[in-house]
């Protein structure tokens, strides 16, 4: 069954410094999405792409993050200036846009300190 | 923008036993509702969804309804099993898998007693 891969699994990071999160979402999906999980609280959406652009933001997408499809198979999250509040799991998704549901990936757990 | 509400926040059964979570949401435009079970640091895994076409779906001991008048969706898990234990999410969505994202509600930790 396709999968959506995210890398790396565990990233720390200082406080201030920028990450990048990797996804590769399933091949011939065509929405790509971010959200992220503070630990013991809820999934929450960020942004949502679709053809090389976002579709719809959520508000705690604000200027530090943005996200780019660099090639044909990458779709990253950039954080810039990392906070210790921005420590979470943050999870990739995709979805072929004609059948419904989404698939996520397993997700990558920052720790900023 | 969408806002789903999930009660209990905590749920504890007897093995066995049937369990009940509830969702309400307030977009009225949404239409895809899915459930997903979380086990500590993994992915939301898909359970089970409904589309609002629908009125109930069951597979096998989980079964969900849904109320489009009322706006809520719920959860029915029969015969738990201590591998049901986990949290659960209900969420909700326009589109099912297109520009807008799900909104999650605050998930139910699910606790099934031997």
């Amino acid at each position: 069954e396709p999968e959506v891969t995210q890398t790396p699994s565990h990233q720390v990071t200082q406080m201030g410094q920028e990450v990048i999160l990797r996804c590769v979402p399933i091949s011939n999906h065509l929405y790509f999405y971010w959200y992220r999980q503070i630990l013991g609280q809820k999934v929450e959406f960020l942004v949502s792409f679709y053809n090389n652009e976002i579709s719809e933001k959520s508000e705690i997408f604000d200027d530090q993050f943005s996200v780019e499809r660099p090639d044909g198979s990458n779709f990253t999250l950039k954080i810039r200036s990392t906070k210790l509040e921005d420590s979470a799991m943050y999870f990739c998704a995709s979805s072929s846009g004609q059948v419904y549901g989404y698939t996520f990936g397993s997700g990558t757990r920052l720790t900023v300190v | 923008g969408e806002n789903v509400e999930q009660h209990p926040s905590t749920l504890s059964v007897q093995e066995g036993d049937s369990a009940v979570i509830k969702c309400t949401y307030s977009d009225s435009a949404s239409n895809y509702f899915p459930w997903y079970k979380q086990e500590l640091g993994k992915r939301p895994q898909l359970i089970i969804d409904i589309r609002s076409n629908v009125g109930e779906k069951k597979d096998q001991r989980i079964a969900v309804t849904l109320n489009k008048t009322a706006k809520h969706f719920s959860l029915h898990i029969t015969e738990t099993q201590p591998e049901d234990s986990a949290v659960y999410f209900c969420a909700a969505s326009r589109s099912g898998g297109g520009a807008d994202g799900l909104t999650f509600g605050k998930g139910t930790h699910l606790i099934i007693q031997p």
